[in-house]
């Protein structure tokens, strides 16, 4: 069975920080991985994706992941926080690609 | 931007009412998803379609029920309406399928609902 773990409902970070959300990952076969950020009263954008290529993911805005199959996670970090990344990211697992399993989402305030 | 729209996008009612709610896609895409979202959750599947009139059932079905009669629509009825059904629920679309796709999920804007 497929499922994720977002480690931290909430994280507060001083702008300018390193940002790390963490997301674990179960699944029985190498899985597709996804990062999606959704900003208030919007739908959800996709941030990165890990499709069994390079393990060192580089997204939109700066942000990056890197897939660790022998902890099965995949975290997301930015090495500088800005204002404008407060927001609610959501990571995502996929086994078969038609369909996808949602953590339960963290919350990122950055504190100027 | 993914061509994804959703009706209504906010919509009240009493409990025990039929609500239907609307995925309309200009991306040609052969999988659509329907998810609610609500605190603590994240976001959850309710059905999903792999192809016109080909649906399936996601983790939290019971009370919902999706048609899918043109590959651009995808439908969402709840047919009697409770209160535990208020939500925000979002449309999703893939390309999964398509030779060489690994097919992320392009999210709509949302559908608020509540259920007095």
């Amino acid at each position: 069975a497929q499922s994720v773990t977002q480690l931290g409902s909430h994280v507060s970070v001083s702008e300018g920080a390193l940002v790390l959300l963490r997301c674990n990952y179960s699944s029985s076969v190498p899985p597709y991985l996804f990062w999606y950020v959704q900003y208030p009263n919007q739908g959800l954008q996709l941030l990165l994706k890990y499709t069994s290529a390079a393990t060192l993911v580089k997204g939109i805005n700066g942000f990056e992941a890197e897939f660790k199959k022998s902890e099965t996670s995949f975290h997301l970090t930015k090495p500088s926080a800005h204002m404008s990344d407060a927001a609610e990211y959501f990571c995502a697992v996929s086994e078969s690609g038609n369909q996808f399993y949602f953590g339960t989402g963290t919350s990122l305030t950055v504190i100027p | 931007d993914a061509g994804i729209t959703q009706s209504p996008r906010h919509k009240v009612t009493e409990t025990g009412t039929p609500v239907t709610l609307r995925c309309h896609q200009t991306e040609n895409h052969r999988y659509m998803y329907w998810y609610r979202q609500d605190p603590g959750h994240g976001l959850r599947l309710i059905h999903y379609s792999y192809g016109v009139k080909d649906t399936d059932k996601g983790e939290v079905s019971d009370g919902y029920s999706v048609s899918r009669s043109k590959t651009e629509d995808f439908l969402l009825t709840l047919e009697s309406a409770t209160s535990s059904q208020t939500s925000v629920y979002f449309c999703a679309i893939s390309e999964w399928g398509t030779s060489g796709v690994t097919g992320e999920l392009f999210f709509g804007e949302g559908s608020r609902l509540t259920v007095l």
